[in-house]
């Protein structure tokens, strides 16, 4: 069984402050995906990233891939209320089963004004 | 453009009722997948076809779990007898392929009394 382990599982900040949030396994992954969702709807895609060592930005949020593809990383800058939702990792990757996908437990973000 | 289509929104039944959730997956997508996710377990991934085909069903947690896809427009996820620790949201997402990006229908909020 593949874990995805995301840490914190809560985050409590007041808007400004900046985060970090982690995506840690044991398996390699092809490519990894972070979600946010918001109450009451779906989780929606931020970024996808499948290169090792990768770093994607999107506006005050950077994403980083792992060298070996077995971790990642959010970063938010100056955090505002808006960015307040559930933080999803999920990765792909080949095993002997064919293609295997594992969500994170995620991580729950909420920022005070 | 409709994105995923999930019905009903929300559903209240008693246990021992039969549970038929309804998904449309984004027109030209080609991999299907069905999530529950409650606050204990987080988000759950319990089958996930391509091609209409069903690929990984090793999340479902019963026998009293059946999901189909008999075409690529449409996919249910039925539930008998229902029991009340059934009570989750009940996502659908779709995607080109497998791996790629998954866009994700607003969710089935179930009730089991």
């Amino acid at each position: 069984t593949q874990l995805l382990e995301q840490s914190p599982q809560f985050l409590s900040i007041q808007e400004g402050e900046n985060l970090t949030v982690y995506c840690n396994s044991s398996s390699v992954f092809s490519s990894l995906q972070w979600y946010r969702q918001e109450p009451g709807e779906g989780p929606v895609l931020l970024v996808t990233v499948v290169t090792g060592g990768e770093v994607k930005k999107l506006k005050r949020l950077t994403f980083q891939f792992g060298d070996a593809r077995k971790d990642s990383s959010l970063h938010i800058t100056a955090a505002q209320p808006g960015d307040t939702g559930l933080y999803l990792c999920a990765g792909w990757s080949l095993g002997n089963a064919g293609n295997m996908l594992t969500f994170g437990g995620g991580t729950r973000l909420m920022v005070k004004p | 453009d409709a994105g995923v289509i999930q019905s009903p929104r929300h559903e209240v039944t008693e246990m021992g009722q039969e549970v038929t959730l309804r998904c449309k997956p984004i027109s030209g997508h080609n991999s299907l997948f069905w999530y529950r996710q409650t606050m204990m377990r987080g988000l759950e991934l319990l089958i996930y076809f391509n091609n209409n085909v069903p690929i990984d069903d090793s999340g479902m947690p019963e026998d009293r779990f059946s999901a189909k896809m008999p075409n690529a427009s449409f996919s249910t996820l039925k539930i008998q007898p229902s029991e009340p620790r059934d009570s989750a949201v009940y996502f659908c997402a779709s995607s080109f392929f497998l791996a790629q990006p998954q866009h994700f229908g607003d969710g089935t909020r179930l009730s089991i009394l």
